[in-house]
Protein backbone atom coordinates (compact mmCIF):
# COMPACT_ATOMS: atom_id res chain seq x y z
CA UNK A 1 0.00 0.00 0.00
CA UNK A 2 0.98 2.92 -0.20
CA UNK A 3 3.00 4.43 2.44
CA UNK A 4 5.20 7.81 3.89
CA UNK A 5 8.81 7.43 5.96
CA UNK A 6 10.18 10.44 7.27
CA UNK A 7 13.15 10.82 9.46
CA UNK A 8 12.41 10.27 13.11
CA UNK A 9 13.13 13.64 15.57
CA UNK A 10 13.55 15.69 17.84
CA UNK A 11 15.97 17.31 15.25
CA UNK A 12 17.89 20.24 17.51
CA UNK A 13 19.26 22.95 15.34
CA UNK A 14 20.62 26.14 16.47
CA UNK A 15 19.07 29.26 14.92
CA UNK A 16 20.19 30.13 11.33
CA UNK A 17 21.40 26.26 10.65
CA UNK A 18 20.81 24.47 7.62
CA UNK A 19 17.52 22.11 7.72
CA UNK A 20 17.08 19.24 6.38
CA UNK A 21 14.17 16.58 6.37
CA UNK A 22 14.35 13.50 4.81
CA UNK A 23 11.16 11.71 3.09
CA UNK A 24 10.84 8.75 1.08
CA UNK A 25 7.16 7.53 0.10
CA UNK A 26 5.89 4.48 -1.71
CA UNK A 27 2.91 4.83 -3.87
CA UNK A 28 1.35 2.92 -6.52
CA UNK A 29 0.27 5.71 -9.23
CA UNK A 30 1.27 9.29 -8.97
CA UNK A 31 0.74 10.75 -5.96
CA UNK A 32 1.00 14.54 -5.82
CA UNK A 33 3.34 15.29 -2.50
CA UNK A 34 3.06 17.52 0.46
CA UNK A 35 4.51 19.03 3.63
CA UNK A 36 2.33 20.14 6.46
CA UNK A 37 3.76 22.09 9.71
CA UNK A 38 1.92 21.70 12.78
CA UNK A 39 2.89 24.67 15.61
CA UNK A 40 2.11 24.19 19.47
CA UNK A 41 -1.56 24.18 19.91
CA UNK A 42 -2.52 24.24 16.24
CA UNK A 43 -3.75 22.48 13.48
CA UNK A 44 -1.94 21.12 10.31
CA UNK A 45 -1.04 23.84 8.23
CA UNK A 46 0.01 23.26 4.47
CA UNK A 47 3.87 24.12 4.00
CA UNK A 48 4.26 23.74 0.77
CA UNK A 49 3.18 20.91 -2.15
CA UNK A 50 4.29 19.60 -5.46
CA UNK A 51 2.22 17.65 -7.78
CA UNK A 52 4.58 16.11 -10.23
CA UNK A 53 8.62 14.93 -10.77
CA UNK A 54 10.75 17.75 -10.37
CA UNK A 55 7.87 19.73 -9.53
CA UNK A 56 9.96 22.33 -6.24
CA UNK A 57 7.25 23.92 -3.67
CA UNK A 58 8.53 26.09 -1.97
CA UNK A 59 7.01 28.63 0.88
CA UNK A 60 8.61 30.57 3.62
CA UNK A 61 11.94 29.95 3.07
CA UNK A 62 11.38 26.07 2.85
CA UNK A 63 11.62 24.25 -0.60
CA UNK A 64 11.25 20.25 -1.79
CA UNK A 65 11.89 18.84 -4.78
CA UNK A 66 9.79 15.96 -6.26
CA UNK A 67 12.40 13.56 -6.93
CA UNK A 68 10.31 10.43 -8.68
CA UNK A 69 13.70 8.53 -9.11
CA UNK A 70 14.77 8.39 -5.74
CA UNK A 71 11.26 8.27 -4.63
CA UNK A 72 11.43 11.58 -2.23
CA UNK A 73 10.49 14.55 -1.08
CA UNK A 74 12.63 16.18 1.12
CA UNK A 75 12.07 18.94 3.01
CA UNK A 76 15.57 22.04 2.93
CA UNK A 77 15.07 25.20 4.55
CA UNK A 78 18.98 27.36 4.35
CA UNK A 79 18.36 28.94 7.84
CA UNK A 80 16.09 28.27 10.32
CA UNK A 81 14.63 30.37 13.26
CA UNK A 82 13.09 29.63 16.48
CA UNK A 83 9.28 30.48 14.72
CA UNK A 84 10.18 27.55 12.74
CA UNK A 85 10.01 24.99 15.61
CA UNK A 86 7.16 22.38 15.00
CA UNK A 87 5.91 19.45 14.02
CA UNK A 88 6.25 18.81 10.30
CA UNK A 89 4.45 15.54 8.22
CA UNK A 90 5.06 15.03 4.77
CA UNK A 91 2.32 13.47 3.15
CA UNK A 92 1.26 11.98 -0.39
CA UNK A 93 -2.42 12.04 -1.97
CA UNK A 94 -2.83 9.54 -5.24
CA UNK A 95 -5.84 11.09 -5.12
CA UNK A 96 -5.64 15.21 -5.29
CA UNK A 97 -7.27 16.36 -2.59
CA UNK A 98 -8.40 12.95 -1.07
CA UNK A 99 -7.01 10.17 0.66
CA UNK A 100 -3.24 11.88 2.58
CA UNK A 101 -1.20 9.31 3.97
CA UNK A 102 0.50 10.97 6.50
CA UNK A 103 4.65 10.37 7.55
CA UNK A 104 5.11 9.98 11.74
CA UNK A 105 5.94 13.38 11.78
CA UNK A 106 9.21 14.93 12.52
CA UNK A 107 9.84 17.40 15.71
CA UNK A 108 11.53 20.51 14.85
CA UNK A 109 13.41 22.44 17.51
CA UNK A 110 15.37 25.26 16.94
CA UNK A 111 16.86 27.19 19.86
CA UNK A 112 18.34 30.73 19.97
CA UNK B 1 -8.41 31.59 5.47
CA UNK B 2 -9.78 28.90 6.35
CA UNK B 3 -10.03 27.87 9.47
CA UNK B 4 -11.68 24.59 10.85
CA UNK B 5 -12.65 24.17 14.65
CA UNK B 6 -12.95 21.41 17.11
CA UNK B 7 -14.76 21.18 20.16
CA UNK B 8 -13.96 19.92 22.59
CA UNK B 9 -10.11 20.19 22.28
CA UNK B 10 -9.71 17.51 25.28
CA UNK B 11 -12.31 15.66 26.83
CA UNK B 12 -11.72 12.53 29.68
CA UNK B 13 -14.83 10.19 30.11
CA UNK B 14 -15.45 7.10 31.88
CA UNK B 15 -15.05 3.52 30.25
CA UNK B 16 -18.11 2.82 28.08
CA UNK B 17 -19.74 6.20 28.16
CA UNK B 18 -20.15 7.59 24.08
CA UNK B 19 -18.03 11.00 23.30
CA UNK B 20 -19.28 12.93 20.72
CA UNK B 21 -16.58 15.67 19.08
CA UNK B 22 -17.68 18.46 16.60
CA UNK B 23 -15.25 19.68 13.80
CA UNK B 24 -16.92 23.35 12.05
CA UNK B 25 -15.66 25.43 8.98
CA UNK B 26 -15.49 28.90 10.15
CA UNK B 27 -15.61 30.52 7.18
CA UNK B 28 -16.66 27.86 4.19
CA UNK B 29 -18.59 25.53 3.37
CA UNK B 30 -17.12 22.31 3.11
CA UNK B 31 -18.33 19.56 0.76
CA UNK B 32 -15.88 16.86 2.34
CA UNK B 33 -14.86 16.40 5.98
CA UNK B 34 -12.12 13.65 7.24
CA UNK B 35 -11.23 12.55 10.12
CA UNK B 36 -8.43 11.01 11.67
CA UNK B 37 -7.10 9.33 14.69
CA UNK B 38 -3.07 9.82 15.56
CA UNK B 39 -1.37 7.97 18.72
CA UNK B 40 1.67 9.20 19.95
CA UNK B 41 4.34 9.67 17.88
CA UNK B 42 2.73 8.10 15.14
CA UNK B 43 1.46 9.39 11.81
CA UNK B 44 -2.31 10.67 11.28
CA UNK B 45 -4.37 8.04 10.13
CA UNK B 46 -7.40 8.91 7.61
CA UNK B 47 -10.47 7.26 9.67
CA UNK B 48 -13.40 7.95 7.24
CA UNK B 49 -14.52 10.33 4.48
CA UNK B 50 -18.02 12.26 5.01
CA UNK B 51 -19.83 14.09 2.20
CA UNK B 52 -22.58 16.45 3.40
CA UNK B 53 -25.72 14.74 3.47
CA UNK B 54 -24.43 11.30 2.63
CA UNK B 55 -22.96 8.50 4.31
CA UNK B 56 -19.65 8.53 5.49
CA UNK B 57 -16.86 6.08 3.55
CA UNK B 58 -14.79 4.11 6.64
CA UNK B 59 -10.95 3.28 6.21
CA UNK B 60 -10.71 -0.45 6.48
CA UNK B 61 -10.45 -1.75 9.95
CA UNK B 62 -12.35 1.16 11.62
CA UNK B 63 -15.50 0.06 13.16
CA UNK B 64 -18.45 2.46 11.74
CA UNK B 65 -20.92 1.35 14.93
CA UNK B 66 -18.09 2.32 17.18
CA UNK B 67 -16.94 5.44 15.69
CA UNK B 68 -20.50 7.12 14.09
CA UNK B 69 -20.01 10.30 11.64
CA UNK B 70 -22.50 12.74 11.17
CA UNK B 71 -22.08 15.05 8.24
CA UNK B 72 -25.86 17.59 8.55
CA UNK B 73 -24.44 20.30 7.29
CA UNK B 74 -21.54 22.23 4.82
CA UNK B 75 -20.38 23.54 7.95
CA UNK B 76 -20.59 20.47 10.39
CA UNK B 77 -19.66 17.68 11.09
CA UNK B 78 -19.87 14.83 14.55
CA UNK B 79 -18.01 12.10 15.43
CA UNK B 80 -18.95 10.30 18.38
CA UNK B 81 -17.62 7.36 19.97
CA UNK B 82 -19.64 4.74 21.25
CA UNK B 83 -19.17 2.92 24.65
CA UNK B 84 -15.42 4.14 24.81
CA UNK B 85 -13.02 2.01 25.91
CA UNK B 86 -9.10 3.13 26.81
CA UNK B 87 -7.97 1.78 23.76
CA UNK B 88 -10.04 4.82 22.29
CA UNK B 89 -7.72 7.33 24.07
CA UNK B 90 -6.04 9.28 21.36
CA UNK B 91 -5.84 12.47 19.57
CA UNK B 92 -8.93 12.67 16.74
CA UNK B 93 -8.06 15.19 14.15
CA UNK B 94 -10.71 16.82 11.19
CA UNK B 95 -10.20 18.47 8.16
CA UNK B 96 -12.70 19.97 5.62
CA UNK B 97 -11.91 20.68 1.90
CA UNK B 98 -14.10 22.30 -1.02
CA UNK B 99 -14.18 20.79 -4.28
CA UNK B 100 -10.66 19.16 -4.87
CA UNK B 101 -8.90 21.78 -3.05
CA UNK B 102 -6.29 21.13 -0.12
CA UNK B 103 -7.53 19.85 2.82
CA UNK B 104 -7.60 22.63 5.94
CA UNK B 105 -7.24 20.95 9.28
CA UNK B 106 -8.93 21.42 12.65
CA UNK B 107 -6.66 21.68 16.16
CA UNK B 108 -7.21 18.53 17.34
CA UNK B 109 -9.43 16.89 20.42
CA UNK B 110 -7.67 15.04 22.99
CA UNK B 111 -9.86 11.97 23.95
CA UNK B 112 -8.70 10.20 27.69
CA UNK B 113 -10.72 6.81 28.54
CA UNK B 114 -10.43 6.29 32.14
Amino acid sequence: GDSVTQMEGPVTLSEEAFLTINCTYTATGYPSLFWYVQYPGEGLQLLLKATKADDKGSNKGFEATYRKETTSFHLEKGSVQVSDSAVYFCALSVEHGNKLVFGAGTILRVKS
Amino acid sequence: GAVVSQHPSWVICKSGTSVKIECRSLDFQATTMFWYRQFPKQSLMLMATSNEGSKATYEQGVEKDKFLINHASLTLSTLTVTSAHPEDSSFYICSARVGGASQFFGPGTRLTVL
